[in-house]
């Protein structure tokens, strides 16, 4: 597979798990935040997305949580899956703009 | 959704070559980018592929070294030239779709080791 990840931070969990994948962000000003799912030798996949005017959003087994106030998004899994073992990123639109900045990414390993 | 494949998956060059790397999506397009993923860290923005003018660069990419094309709304072209070992990177076209108002999506990437 590709080399994506190996000299990320790492989050083992077994599988059944809930995870929580965190996530810093950079301008107080941003207006919108995903975060995206990439395994190995893929493009980044969207998850699930959030708004600046929301503090969280759910979507199927994924909830995303929002803290302006310290720049602060989390991306919780519920009953992690051996199929969630991936590289989670992060990332936020700056306002007026469509492009996004990335943060540094999480690699999740689920174990059997 | 929309599906964006890239030309070629993979590849293997010598220095101070030039790579084309191709992008279609297969939907109607708003906005096209290009990232630079290098390995074990993540995407940086180079530029916005702007269709029928030159691109939008990034702090720190510039135009002869990353020249970029978008002739029409569905395809774009990065070139990465006189290529060094630190150009050994994934290298991702992304886009925004007329149906995504704020969806990006991404391709595959191209993995471009450099010897």
């Amino acid at each position: 597979g590709e080399s994506v990840g190996l000299h990320l931070p790492t989050l083992s969990v077994q599988e059944g798990d809930n995870s929580i994948i965190n996530c810093a962000y950079s301008n107080s000003a941003s207006d919108y935040f995903i975060w995206y799912k990439q395994e190995s030798g893929k493009g980044p996949q969207f998850i699930i997305d959030i708004r600046s005017n929301m503090d969280k959003r759910q979507g199927q087994r994924v909830t995303v949580l929002l803290n302006k106030t310290v720049k602060h998004l989390s991306l919780q899994i519920a009953a992690t899956q051996p199929g969630d073992s991936a590289v989670y990123f992060c990332a936020e639109r700056y306002p007026g703009f469509q492009k996004l900045v990335f943060g540094t990414g999480t690699r999740l390993l689920v174990s059997p | 959704s929309a599906v964006i494949s890239q030309k070629p998956s993979r590849d293997i060059c010598q220095r101070g070559t030039s790579l084309t790397i191709q992008c279609q999506v297969d939907s109607q397009v708003t906005m096209m980018f290009w990232y630079r993923q290098q390995p074990g860290q993540s995407l940086t923005l180079i530029a916005t592929a702007n269709q029928g003018s030159e691109a939008t660069y990034e702090s720190g990419f510039v135009i002869d070294k990353f020249p970029i094309s978008r002739p029409n709304l569905t395809f774009s072209t990065l070139t990465v030239s006189n290529m060094s070992p630190e150009d050994s990177s994934i290298y991702l076209c992304s886009a925004v779709t007329s149906g995504s108002i704020n969806e990006q999506f991404f391709g595959p990437g191209t993995r471009l080791t450099v010897l």
